[in-house]
């Protein structure tokens, strides 16, 4: 089972800042990577797949990099609907498909 | 648009069986994976497995032995049981789907709001 890991747990940014957030895998997933937003009470969104790709209704201060064991979200300039909780899923190697255990991005 | 509902008991008690059902509007039954996750505090989001239109599963191997998911593509509808529950399976448990039409699709969109499940006497 590959293991994702997520970095740090919670990051704290200022509204107008840019974030980056951090997904490590325990071995290659090439460039089979999903990245998820979920905000308080709701279920997680889907925002980039394939590691770089935005997912529809997702604005471009979204971004997506890396590839094989690395990858990062960057933010640019943080919207106040940006806060939330972060995850990675890959899609390499299953079953099973694993998340990362997510990072809080706080104001 | 498609849109997905989940129904079930909110409250199991330990060794019983966990019964779920997700309602599929807006989408074609076949057009992808339907597929059961599960969120709580100490496992994170938990994929446990999903089902074709064509009655073919996969589940995750760590829940293989307890999970059975199920479809009626008559009214557009798949379940998810769970026997033998512990509390460790008290969880938000969601329906998504993954789309079927491409070979390298492993995301998961879309996802239904969640029902919370909680395992107690």
């Amino acid at each position: 089972e590959i293991v994702m890991t997520q970095s740090p747990a919670t990051l704290s940014v200022s509204p107008g800042e840019r974030a980056a957030l951090s997904c490590r895998a325990s071995q290659s997933v090439g460039s089979n990577l999903a990245w998820y937003q979920q905000k308080p009470g709701q279920a997680p969104r889907l925002l980039i797949y394939g590691a770089s790709t935005r997912a529809t209704g997702f604005p471009a201060r979204f971004s997506g990099s890396g590839s094989g064991t690395e990858f990062t979200l960057t933010i640019s300039s943080l919207q106040s609907e940006d806060f939330a909780v972060y995850y990675c899923q890959q899609y390499n190697s299953w079953p099973p498909y694993t998340f990362g255990q997510g990072t809080r991005l706080e104001i | 648009q498609v849109q997905l509902h989940e129904s079930g008991p909110g409250l199991v008690k330990p060794s019983e069986t966990l019964s779920l059902t997700c309602n599929v509007s807006g989408a074609s039954i076949n057009s992808y994976y339907w597929t059961w996750i599960r969120q709580s505090p100490g496992k994170g989001l938990e994929w446990i497995g999903y089902i074709h239109y064509t009655g073919i599963t996969t589940y995750n191997p760590s829940l293989e032995s307890r999970v059975t998911i199920s479809i009626d593509t008559s009214k557009k509808q798949f379940s998810l049981k769970l026997n033998s529950v512990t509390a460790a399976d008290t969880a938000v448990y969601y329906c998504a789907g993954k789309d079927s039409s491409s070979w390298d699709v492993g995301w998961f969109d879309p996802w239904g709001q969640g029902t919370r499940v909680t395992v107690s006497t």
